[in-house]
């Protein structure tokens, strides 16, 4: 079975600042996507970044960017330039590519507080 | 495009009652997703529908849950009797197609609070 983990349950950091999400999970597989949620306090589930496991370049969304480290099974994510609206609880999460369906399984959440 | 629309975005009911929560996925998505937000289990995909046929319905965690998608722009999840452990917040989220390529949208959900 597959399992995602988020070591991190809160975070903080200073405006402007780079802050770095952890993520690790396993799997057997070899084909899979890994993706970043972004849950405001509005509760909106709101995509952030994905990554596709048989590529080896790291995916980048403006100032957000992951370290996918497909031997290790890390897949963690910086926000550069932090702002007050990233303020969030950030959820990692994982499908098989070859899944009959979009089966996401997510880790538990780190809450990120990005302070004035 | 509007994205996922989720009604109500707050419910409070009392135990026993009967709860109907709505969703109309993304116009052209052929798939819908709900899932189910706790404190202790996280984010859990509760059923999953392609053109309007519901494919894994592994996650529903008892028979008091069933869910409908009687056509393409609309969705039912309905707990009856609803029960103090079913408070949670629910999503739906709609994607092109169900395979795994397709991003999910998540709509903003529904805060379920059974007493």
């Amino acid at each position: 079975a597959q399992t995602v983990t988020q070591s991190q349950p809160e975070m903080s950091v200073q405006e402007a600042e780079t802050v770095t999400l952890s993520c690790t999970y396993d799997t057997s597989e070899n084909n899979y996507y890994l993706f970043w949620y972004k849950q405001p306090p509005s509760r909106q589930m709101i995509l952030v970044i994905r990554q596709e496991a048989y590529k080896q370049q790291n995916a980048t969304e403006n100032r957000f960017s992951v370290n996918f480290q497909k031997a290790a099974k890390s897949f963690s994510l910086k926000i550069s330039d932090s702002q007050l609206g990233d303020t969030a609880m950030y959820f990692c999460a994982f499908v098989l590519a070859y899944n009959q369906g979009g089966k996401l399984i997510f880790g538990q959440g780190t809450e990120l507080s990005v302070k004035p | 495009d509007a994205g996922v629309i989720q009604s109500p975005r707050h419910e409070v009911t009392e135990m026993g009652q009967e709860v109907t929560l709505r969703c109309k996925p993304i116009s052209g998505h052929n798939s819908l997703f709900w899932y189910r937000q706790t404190m202790m289990r996280g984010l859990e995909l509760l059923i999953y529908f392609n053109n309007n046929v519901p494919i894994d319905d592994s996650g529903m965690p008892e028979d008091r849950f069933s869910a409908k998608m009687p056509n393409a722009s609309f969705s039912t999840l309905k707990i009856q009797p609803s029960e103090p452990r079913d408070s949670a917040v629910y999503f739906c989220a709609s994607s092109l197609t169900y395979r795994s390529t397709d991003t999910q949208y998540f709509g903003p959900g529904t805060r379920l609070t059974v007493l």
